[in-house]
């Protein structure tokens, strides 16, 4: 079955770092972009950045709200993406959700939550 | 930043045909992708690369793209087809992703 299965959200104080987990299965995870999406609570879905694949480099993107405090990478030797939080932000506050897409090939994880609060 | 404009809210009755529109000023170069989120799920795909439709998506479903404009069709609405509708870019000068506000649909 061609799943994303993410892990590691929880309760994180302000200022702290945390660490997210994507772990593919069904698919060839080195062939693929992988996604970083998040969703505060009661609001829209918002882009966090990318990897590329290896083949294009691994290369990262990131929005302007997490960019130097967040970092995307992959071990396409275990079929897992990580998303490192650093400097955490009450507005940080979010369901995290793993993606792929490409064309019609398109997979969204469960989502983790992280919770960043005093 | 780059961003995509989408209106709040839409509300039809069933059978009716609903529109939701998204604006972006790159969407002349970038493809327009469209994800449905119903409450407490993940985003789905329902069409991507302005108008193609994923197997599975029912044939209601439908999309375009002229201009700056993005429209996402539903022909026929279902209460079933109640969700929130995202539109999904890319800015044309870096290379980022963004997403619209969303779009509540209520079709009652």
């Amino acid at each position: 079955e061609v799943q994303l299965v993410e892990s590691g959200g929880d309760l994180v104080q302000p200022g702290r770092s945390q660490r997210l987990s994507c772990t593919a299965s069904g698919f060839t995870f080195g062939d693929y972009s992988m996604n970083w999406v998040r969703q505060a609570p009661g609001k829209g879905l918002e882009w966090v950045g990318f990897i590329t694949s290896k083949v294009y480099g691994g290369t990262t993107e990131y929005a302007a709200s997490v960019k130097g405090r967040f970092t995307i990478s992959r071990d396409d030797s275990k079929s897992i993406a990580y998303l490192q939080m650093n400097s955490l932000k009450t507005e940080d506050t979010a369901v995290y959700y793993c993606h792929v897409g490409s064309g019609t090939f398109d997979i969204w994880g469960q989502g983790t939550m992280v919770t960043v609060s005093s | 930043s780059y961003g995509l404009t989408q209106p709040p809210s839409v509300s039809v009755s069933p059978g009716q045909t609903a529109r939701i529109t998204c604006s972006g000023d790159a969407l002349p170069k970038k493809y327009a992708y469209w994800y449905q989120q119903k409450s407490g799920q993940a985003p789905v795909l329902v069409i991507y690369e302005d108008n193609k439709r994923p197997s599975g998506i029912p044939e209601r479903f439908s999309g375009s793209s002229s201009g700056t404009m993005a429209t996402l069709t539903l022909n026929g609405a279902q209460v079933e087809d109640e969700a929130d509708y995202y539109c999904f870019s890319t800015d044309s000068s870096v290379n980022h992703s963004v997403f619209g506000g969303g779009t509540k649909l209520t079709v009652l």
